[in-house]
């Protein structure tokens, strides 16, 4: 089984504020790994699919790098906006085949006016 | 292009009562995932679909779960008869192919409630 950690599991934050949080995975057979964010009742929204070590990727305010070796991916906003209050999940496939994501738990960030 | 479809929205029931989501996919999306999310989890994957073939359902708690997706298009997931232990929000997904880099699309949910 697949095991996918994220740290902090919740984080309240000032508008304004920059913050990170963390992915860890097993480094042995990496394939791929997915970020997402999912507000109150919407749909979780794709953010970024990472592949290769050391992959950077940018997406407005939001960006995350990857680091396949020691098994960790990092996520950032920069200048946090109530709009970014939601839970950020990370999720990997299978370390052999197939396409069925095992998740982390998430991290809820809450931004505060 | 329309996203994931999933109706109803919501969804309160008494425990041992029977329950059906239903699931639209993005167009020409060929695999269709159903994942539950439990409060404070993460989703966790319960059948997957390439067509109208199943591809993994090793999680699928099978005596009481089941789906379907006839003419590979729409998808059905039932709980039959449900316990208290499924209030969850059921998310279904869709990607185009089966790569593990390959982004997979949800729905909005439902959240389901068992009293």
């Amino acid at each position: 089984i697949l095991n996918v950690e994220q740290s902090p599991q919740s984080l309240h934050v000032q508008e304004g504020d920059s913050t990170n949080f963390t992915c860890s995975f097993p480094s042995s057979n990496f394939y791929a790994l997915h970020w997402y964010r999912w507000e109150t009742a919407k749909s979780p929204e794709a953010l970024f699919v990472m592949t290769l070590n050391g992959d950077e990727k940018k997406k407005g305010r939001i960006s995350a790098t990857l680091n396949t070796k020691e098994g960790y991916s990092y996520l950032y906003i920069k200048g946090s906006q109530p709009e970014d209050s939601a839970t950020y999940l990370c999720a990997l496939p299978p370390e052999t085949s197939g396409s069925r994501l095992t998740f982390g738990e998430g991290t809820q960030l809450t931004v505060n006016p | 292009e329309a996203g994931v479809a999933q109706s109803p929205r919501y969804k309160i029931i008494e425990k041992r009562q029977s329950v059906a989501f239903w699931c639209n996919p993005i167009s020409g999306h060929a695999t269709l995932y159903w994942y539950q999310q439990i409060l404070g989890q993460g989703p966790k994957l319960l059948i997957q679909f390439q067509n109208n073939g199943v591809v993994d359902d090793s999680q699928l708690p099978k005596d009481r779960f089941s789906a379907e997706r006839l003419k590979g298009v729409d998808s059905t997931l039932k709980i039959q008869p449900a316990k208290l232990e499924d209030s969850a929000v059921y998310l279904c997904a869709s990607s185009s192919l089966t790569s593990g880099s390959d982004t997979q699309y949800f729905g909005p949910g439902t959240r389901l409630t068992v009293l």
